[in-house]
């Protein structure tokens, strides 16, 4: 069965404003998350991960927040751009096990 | 070139061709993987190769046959597909299952 997932097939957002894209994880063991972008066309692009002795991590525009207690991961993306429009997808794995698990992936559309 | 490439971007092969797809890493990982990406689903995991040995498979149908001759390159051999293979197979690498990177991938048809 899928161990990881998203809340919503479709996420769309006034350009400018800030986007949180969500995930819940069913995997407890589970250690290392990464947040990927996928463009049309194009192989997942790496944004942003965090591991499980963090809660909070931040990078350029983005944010990823963990929370344990409840198995929520979240991506949130500053002043969103046209750019920023693509498939998001969460992504868990655990030490000692090879492989990414996927969820469905979130699409993020940027209104004008 | 920096990153993972792959080679073809397309591919259209019949149901009783042979073809192989090609994966090159230059991040110095030691890890290599084949994912299999399909309309409206998750990414799944077909193969994994540490340190040049499957450790994974994932119960993949054996028309498809990975190799990995070193910790650089990884190929998917292909035969006798169906059009239920159609698919973006997408190649990473790793260090140690971290810096996941991913290349853009081969879209597959069978016809």
């Amino acid at each position: 069965g899928e161990s990881v997932g998203l809340h919503l097939p479709t996420l769309s957002v006034q350009e400018g404003d800030n986007s949180i894209i969500n995930c819940a994880y069913s995997n407890s063991a589970s250690d290392y998350f990464i947040w990927y972008k996928q463009e049309s066309g194009k192989g997942p692009q790496f944004i942003i991960d965090i591991r499980s002795n963090m809660d909070k991590r931040q990078g350029q525009r983005v944010t990823v927040l963990l929370n344990k207690t409840v198995k929520h991961l979240s991506l949130q993306i500053a002043a969103t751009q046209p750019g920023d429009s693509a498939v998001y997808f969460c992504a868990e794995t655990l030490k000692g096990i090879d492989g990414l698990t996927f969820g469905k992936g979130t699409h993020l559309i940027i209104q004008p | 070139e920096t990153g993972v490439t792959q080679t073809p971007r397309h591919l259209v092969m019949g149901m009783t061709n042979k073809k192989s797809l090609k994966c090159e890493q230059h991040l110095g990982h030691n890890a290599m993987y084949w994912y299999k990406q399909s309309a409206k689903k998750p990414l799944e995991l077909m193969f994994v190769y540490s340190l040049e040995e499957r450790v994974e498979n994932n119960s993949v149908p054996s028309r498809f046959s990975p190799e990995c001759p070193n910790s650089s390159h990884l190929f998917l051999h292909l035969h006798t597909l169906q059009p239920e293979d159609s698919a973006l197979y997408l190649c990473a690498s790793s260090q140690d299952n971290y810096g996941y990177t991913f290349g853009s991938g081969t879209r597959l048809t069978v016809v």
